[in-house]
């Protein structure tokens, strides 16, 4: 079975200009989840999409949106990106939502300029 | 709410000799608790979870953790340690009827040769 798989693996923008990531979960997974890796903050969710409705989001700025297609790929966006916008973004898929294994992408690796 | 906290953000072994990596939690309700791993420039994979059940749970590559309610305990163990356990791990928790899975901090291991 293939595995999480996240577009494009590097990225690099300029302050303003805005982005969108790509995630392709596990066949037959519906529930993805998006979080941002950090050195400072660490890992942080950002928000879960089940069934193409967001289910639960974190505690970021209207600026992080996403959306879930009826294949269950989805897709997040950041726009009037800032310097502290520079992370890791990781995708995780699991079959449901809550206690379910969440299997995670290899990440996009996204740099403001 | 729900958090996790890791004692140690670094923790340094000799090959062969005991891992302990240390996770407490805190929750309001009987939570689900991970251990991932993280290689470099790599995604997370998972070791292991507890959600009901057993309380000794075992995981990939000899990993394995006890919950300890009493204690609010998840501390991840491993009899020898191999030069490939060297990594960033995780310890997660998240709550009923949803994904959005809290990290701890993350420690660091380093096996010395």
């Amino acid at each position: 079975k293939a595995g999480v798989t996240q577009t494009p693996r590097y990225l690099i923008k300029t302050r303003g200009q805005q982005v969108t990531l790509s995630c392709s979960p596990i066949s037959g997974h519906r529930s993805v989840s998006w979080y941002q890796q950090t050195p400072g903050q660490g890992l942080q969710f950002l928000f879960e999409y089940f069934s193409e409705t967001q289910r639960n989001k974190g505690n970021f700025p209207g600026r992080f949106s996403g959306r879930q297609f009826s294949n269950s790929r989805s897709e997040m966006n950041v726009s009037t990106l800032e310097l502290g916008d520079s992370a890791l973004y990781l995708c995780a898929s699991s079959f449901g939502s809550g206690g379910y294994e969440q299997y995670f992408g290899p990440g996009t690796r996204l740099t403001v300029t | 709410a729900q958090s996790v906290t890791q004692l140690g953000s670094h923790v340094s072994v000799s090959e062969g000799a005991l891992v302990l990596l240390r996770c407490n939690y805190s929750s309001s309700v009987p939570p689900y608790l991970f251990w991932y791993v993280q290689y470099p420039n790599q995604g997370l994979q998972l070791l292991l979870k507890y959600t009901t059940g057993a309380t000794l749970v075992k995981g990939i590559n000899g990993f394995e953790a006890e919950f300890k309610k009493s204690e609010t305990s998840f501390h991840l163990t491993k009899p020898s340690a191999h030069m490939s356990d060297a990594a960033e791990y995780f310890c997660a928790v998240s709550g009923l009827g949803n994904n959005d899975m809290r990290f701890g901090a993350g420690t660091r291991l380093t096996v010395k040769p």
